[in-house]
């Protein structure tokens, strides 16, 4: 079945980044494209960016910009998140998530664990 | 950006009763609106797309509505299992934006 593991939570000092993994099973891993989006203790969602796993081309919500990176591999099928200049508002769990069709869709199903970051001196 | 809206925060419904929840968009997002459902210390859900296209396995108590501006999720006769916290997301244009929620509790 389709399948969305991602890594193990996280705890980070302030200023610093943090690289989050999420493994992709069960599908053509090129042929989806996937996303992040987080949450906050307590909070709503949030989407953070998305990569075309086939080209590598991403797009990052503007909030993001300049310290987030989605990167992928895919020999071993697996997208990365890089945040980096962490602060305490980063405090989120972060999910993975796949567009549903092939074809972009940008609504999201199935969704990653989550991996709980915590940013914390 | 687009803001999504959704209304009220909290609904207090009874099982076996109805419950609307209401999401408006700041700008039209046509029909390019999905629904999501998240219970306490689980993944989001995908409920509805398409503004009213149901996901794989979602029962037909579950119904979206609306286009443009303004959509409604409407779950009729509701089981114990739907008291959840509810999201709407638009993906008519970037960044992909969410409501803040709408909390469904018993009453």
């Amino acid at each position: 079945q389709v399948q969305l593991v991602q890594s193990g939570a996280e705890v980070k000092k302030p200023g610093a980044s943090v690289k989050v993994s999420c493994k992709a099973s069960g599908y053509p891993f090129t042929a989806y494209h996937l996303h992040w989006v987080r949450q906050a203790p307590g909070q709503g969602l949030e989407w953070m960016g998305r990569i075309n796993p086939k080209s590598g081309d991403t797009n990052y919500a503007q909030k993001f910009q300049g310290r987030v990176a989605l990167t992928r591999d895919t020999s071993i099928n697996t997208l990365y998140l890089e945040l980096s200049r962490l602060t305490s508002d980063d405090t989120a769990i972060y999910y993975c998530a796949r567009d549903q069709n092939p074809r972009p869709s940008n609504w999201f199903d199935p969704w990653g664990q989550g991996t709980l970051v915590t940013v914390s001196s | 950006e687009i803001l999504m809206t959704q209304s009220p925060a909290t609904l207090s419904v009874s099982p076996g009763e109805r419950a609307t929840l209401s999401c408006r968009a700041s700008q039209s997002v046509g029909s390019n609106l999905a629904w999501y459902q998240q219970k306490p210390g689980q993944v989001p859900r995908l409920l509805i797309y398409g503004a009213s296209t149901r996901a794989t396995g979602i029962p037909a108590r579950f119904t979206g509505s609306g286009s443009g501006t303004e959509f409604t999720l409407t779950i009729s006769s509701l089981q114990s299992e739907d008291f959840a916290v509810y999201y709407c997301q638009q993906y008519n244009d970037w960044p992909i934006t969410f409501g803040q929620g709408t909390r469904l509790e018993i009453k």
